[in-house]
């Protein structure tokens, strides 16, 4: 049982490159969820899914979009990186919402120069 | 606008002594207040969570304490080992699919 999975692990972007940040869950879980995790500022959301088909920002949701592309997918994208991108990437998912047990993957840790 | 405040920010304790986190929050219709334990290099999971129709609820070392009235809630963590030292975060949440709200995150270092 792989729980979340994220992929790649570890990348260096260019400024003003653009890349996707992959994940996957097989626990059937109705919600994901993009947060960023700088040094100080905690678990900040980006961008979540609270169902298929449907996306919603958070608090932090300017330079990113998302796909939910199917129940298990959800992807973060990147289309001009900055230096203040650079941060350690985490996708999670839940069954229902907040109320329920959040599934974190391992992260991604991106820095842009 | 936080509205999960923690701290502190960072924490000592020697091994075999007690760990305190504690969290504030401001919406009153918060109905269910995890923690959360995070490694490094890895990435945060659930340790024990809670709901406002009780003030208690222990999990082995692990204790949260919860105050409705203050709108506060704290981690206790009894005889801290080296193996506890991790970040820990506070979290809430009040209805429906929204998402989790976290604190800042605290920081603990056992020492021997």
């Amino acid at each position: 049982n792989a729980g979340v999975t994220q992929t790649p692990k570890f990348q260096v972007l260019k400024t003003g490159q653009s890349m996707t940040l992959q994940c996957a869950q097989d626990m059937n879980h109705n919600s994901m969820y993009w947060y960023r995790q700088d040094p100080g500022m905690g678990l900040r959301l980006i961008y979540y899914s609270a169902s298929e088909g449907t996306t919603d920002k958070g608090e932090v949701p300017n330079g990113y979009n998302v796909s939910r592309l199917n129940k298990r997918e959800f992807s973060l994208r990147l289309e001009s990186a900055a230096p203040s991108q650079t941060s350690v990437y985490f996708c999670a998912s839940s069954e229902v919402g907040g109320g329920t047990e959040a599934f974190f993957g391992q992260g991604t840790r991106l820095t842009v120069v | 606008q936080q509205q999960v405040k923690q701290s502190p920010q960072s924490l000592i304790v020697q091994k075999g002594g007690i760990s305190i986190i504690n969290c504030a929050y401001e919406n009153t219709a918060f109905d269910y207040f995890p923690w959360y334990q995070q490694f490094p290099g890895k990435g945060p999971a659930l340790l024990i969570a809670i709901r406002p129709d009780v003030s208690e609820k222990k999990e082995g070392r692990f204790t949260i304490s919860f105050n409705k009235s203050a709108k506060q809630f704290s981690l206790h963590i009894m005889d801290s080992q080296p193996g506890d030292s991790a970040t820990y975060f506070c979290a809430a949440y009040y209805s429906g699919n929204t998402p989790l709200v976290f604190g800042k995150g605290t920081r603990l270092s056992v020492i021997a």
